[in-house]
């Protein structure tokens, strides 16, 4: 089964510095990993995911994140904060879920406060 | 409307009750997944669909039930309520399993079992 593990539950910056989100996961196969972000109230909507090919990935908003197969990390990163950001942030893993069904498994989420 | 839409936004229901949520899709995708979100869980697969149906279960599919008669329609029906499926659900659908692919999230139904 795969997992994800995200340290810090909240995690707060100031407007203007950089922001960092850290995700683990472990997989028996070579993983597929995802960053969503959900604003209050409503679904969630794709930041930026790592297939194949160029470990730093660049996503929306400014964001990106770097696979890192020794570490099995795949931490989100922004240089410069800013207020709009603040939201709850999830790292996911495709593939068998601890169901053994196809889908995402999510890390617990991240939420991301900015201090004015 | 273009997209994933789920109904009731909001549904309070009491123990022992069924209650369906709803969850359509305009684009065709053969994947449709039903999650629930919990504080200090994230989000947790309850069923999948990969085609009209063809379900299986998630990692807690427990006092669910979904269809899938019609690609674009992927109910999920709690047959007797309990206070523990107090949760926000979201359904999902994608172009294929999410190996490699995006997965469109709806924006959710708040349900509170009293």
């Amino acid at each position: 089964a795969q997992s994800v593990t995200q340290l810090g539950s909240h995690v707060s910056v100031s407007e203007g510095a950089l922001v960092l989100l850290r995700c683990n996961y472990s997989s028996s196969v070579p993983p597929y990993l995802f960053w969503y972000v959900q604003y209050p109230n409503q679904g969630l909507q794709l930041l930026l995911k790592y297939t194949t090919g160029a470990t730093l990935v660049k996503g929306i908003n400014g964001f990106e994140a770097e696979f890192k197969k020794s570490e099995t990390s795949f931490h989100l990163t922004k240089p410069s904060a800013h207020m709009s950001d603040a939201a709850e942030y999830f790292c996911a893993v495709s593939g068998r879920s601890g169901g053994g069904a196809d889908g995402l498994t999510f890390g617990k989420g991240t939420h991301l406060i900015i201090q004015p | 409307d273009a997209g994933i839409t789920q109904s009731p936004r909001y549904k309070i229901t009491e123990t022992g009750r069924q209650v369906t949520l709803m969850c359509h899709q305009t684009w065709s995708h053969s994947y449709m997944f039903w999650y629930r979100q919990d504080l200090g869980h994230g989000l947790r697969l309850i069923y999948y669909s990969a085609a009209a149906d063809i379900t299986d279960k998630g990692e807690v599919p427990d006092g669910y039930v979904v269809s899938r008669s019609k690609t674009e329609n992927f109910p999920l029906t709690l047959e007797s309520a309990t206070r523990s499926q107090t949760s926000v659900y979201f359904c999902a659908s994608s172009t294929d399993r999410p190996l490699n692919t995006e997965a469109f999230f709806g924006q959710g139904t708040r349900l509170t079992v009293v």
